[in-house]
């Protein structure tokens, strides 16, 4: 997992709830990235960031939200516009220099709906 | 966009067998294809990747060959040991710069018996 923390491991959600899934990295990255992994299905793109203060939609972004105001730090709202979102959720973080394409991931957040 | 499709989704094999997992890419312009492993409840750890401009990359059980002209790669594992079991995804990489969109294939549960 190298440097990139994801907290907590276990979340609930009610209903209507929004809740923050943290992600944190130490490795100097400047891209970093939000995956959404459900059973029997491969990781999907919901947002991903290649500088401070920019962000970019992936292909599921719909009931999500981002910031990226620290270089360290991607903090992933879920919203209560996300009707179906129990899923394994994955941080990951890449190198800036060129030919460095690498994705090191986090060890994930389990996202459970009460 | 890129799809990628990925086989068997299940494999099973004895220790000391070999396993080859496939995936097939629909985007012409991918260029960078990683190879993850998943172990239960972590985050994917990539285990090795190629370029388009290289047909076949090796390191030490593992290796990847890319036929870039029929889109397809695929993963080799020889000398399986059970400590190899786990969720191996594919991934294709479109775009020219060194931070595309990585789009995964399906997944792999990969079995090897003692």
């Amino acid at each position: 997992d190298g440097g990139i923390t994801q907290s907590p491991k276990y979340l609930f959600r009610k209903e209507g709830q929004n809740v923050t899934l943290s992600c944190e990295q130490n490795l100097n990255h400047d891209a970093m990235y939000w995956y959404r992994q459900d059973p029997g299905q491969g990781l999907r793109l919901i947002y991903y960031s290649q500088i401070v203060n920019d962000f970019q939609k992936g292909d599921i972004a719909e009931g999500y939200s981002v910031s990226r105001e620290k270089k360290e730090s991607f903090p992933l709202t879920v919203t209560s516009a996300q009707k179906n979102p129990t899923a394994f959720y994955l941080c990951a973080s890449q190198p800036a220099r060129r030919g460095q394409e690498t994705q090191y991931f986090g060890p994930g957040t389990r996202l459970l709906v009460l | 966009g890129e799809n990628v499709e990925q086989h068997p989704s299940t494999l099973s094999v004895q220790e000391g067998d070999s396993a080859v997992i496939k995936c097939t890419y629909s985007d012409s312009a991918s260029n960078y294809f990683p190879w993850y492993k998943q172990e239960l409840g972590k985050g994917p750890q990539l285990i090795i990747d190629i370029r388009s401009n290289v047909g076949e990359k090796k390191d030490q059980r593992i290796a990847v060959t890319l036929n870039k002209t029929a889109k397809h790669f695929s993963l080799h594992i020889t000398e399986t040991q059970p400590e190899d079991s786990a969720v191996y995804f594919c991934a294709a990489r479109t775009g020219g710069t060194s931070y595309g969109k990585l789009t995964f294939g399906q997944g792999t549960i990969l079995t090897v018996h003692p």
